[in-house]
């Protein structure tokens, strides 16, 4: 059964670097065709989509936050990084990292999502 | 790349149907039959109920059933139940450029 679980920081101070690793487990990132990908979810609003890697380490940003987002993957421990700079209070939010086969772009299976808020 | 455009909330009775819709673009759910659909209980993080349109993942119940009409798609879910109260979110591929919308969610209460 695969897994995934967020972790990193909760809070993050206004202008400082965001940065959470999601733990794949049951799975290997490395093989099988599939996007590994982050999102995210502010106070009372919608879902977004922040961008996804694969394991190859090709990207894809979501253009709004492209400047200042990057997501990386480190194979041997079976993990996958966002790192989002500059922050502010706007990206207080729930974050979560999730499955995606390639071809059918659909957000498979979910991490429990981790809550972080940027505040002072 | 705008939102995909959702009603905010929908109510109807148990046992009933009701159908949630999801408007797009063109360039989107009207292009691509790459739409999907997220139950979200309570709490909890986001659920996959509907994949390509109209496919259902395994395990998810067959009440629950997906269509699209052009830059339109829907939600429709039978026989509701008291279970089925929670947000849904719908999603689609848009092109190389967006990659990836979602709309804004809409809130099913179940009388």
């Amino acid at each position: 059964q695969v897994q995934l679980q967020e972790s990193g920081p909760r809070l993050v101070k206004p202008s400082q670097t965001l940065s959470l690793t999601c733990t794949v487990s049951g799975d290997s990132i490395s093989t099988g065709d599939y996007y590994w990908s982050w999102l995210r979810q502010k106070p009372g609003k919608g879902l977004e989509w922040i961008g996804y890697i694969y394991h190859s380490g090709s990207t894809h940003y979501n253009s709004s936050l492209k400047s200042r987002v990057s997501i990386s993957v480190d194979t041997s421990k079976n993990q996958f990084s966002l790192k989002l700079t500059s922050v502010t209070a706007a990206d207080t939010a729930v974050y979560y990292c999730a499955r995606v086969p390639s071809g059918d772009d659909a957000f498979e299976i979910w991490g429990l999502g981790t809550l972080v808020t940027v505040s002072s | 790349q705008s939102a995909l455009t959702q009603p905010a909330s929908v109510s109807e009775y148990l046992g009933q149907s009701i159908t949630i819709s999801c408007t797009g673009t063109s360039s989107d759910v009207g292009k691509y039959d790459l739409v999907s659909w997220y139950q979200q209980l309570p709490g909890k993080a986001p659920k996959l109920i509907i994949y390509d349109v109209t496919k259902r993942p395994s395990g998810v119940s067959n009440r629950f059933s997906g269509s699209k009409s052009g830059i339109t798609a829907s939600l429709t879910v039978s026989g509701l139940q008291a279970e089925d109260e929670a947000d849904y979110h719908c999603c689609s591929y848009a092109g190389t450029n967006a990659y990836v919308i979602f709309g804004g969610g809409t809130r099913l209460t179940v009388l």
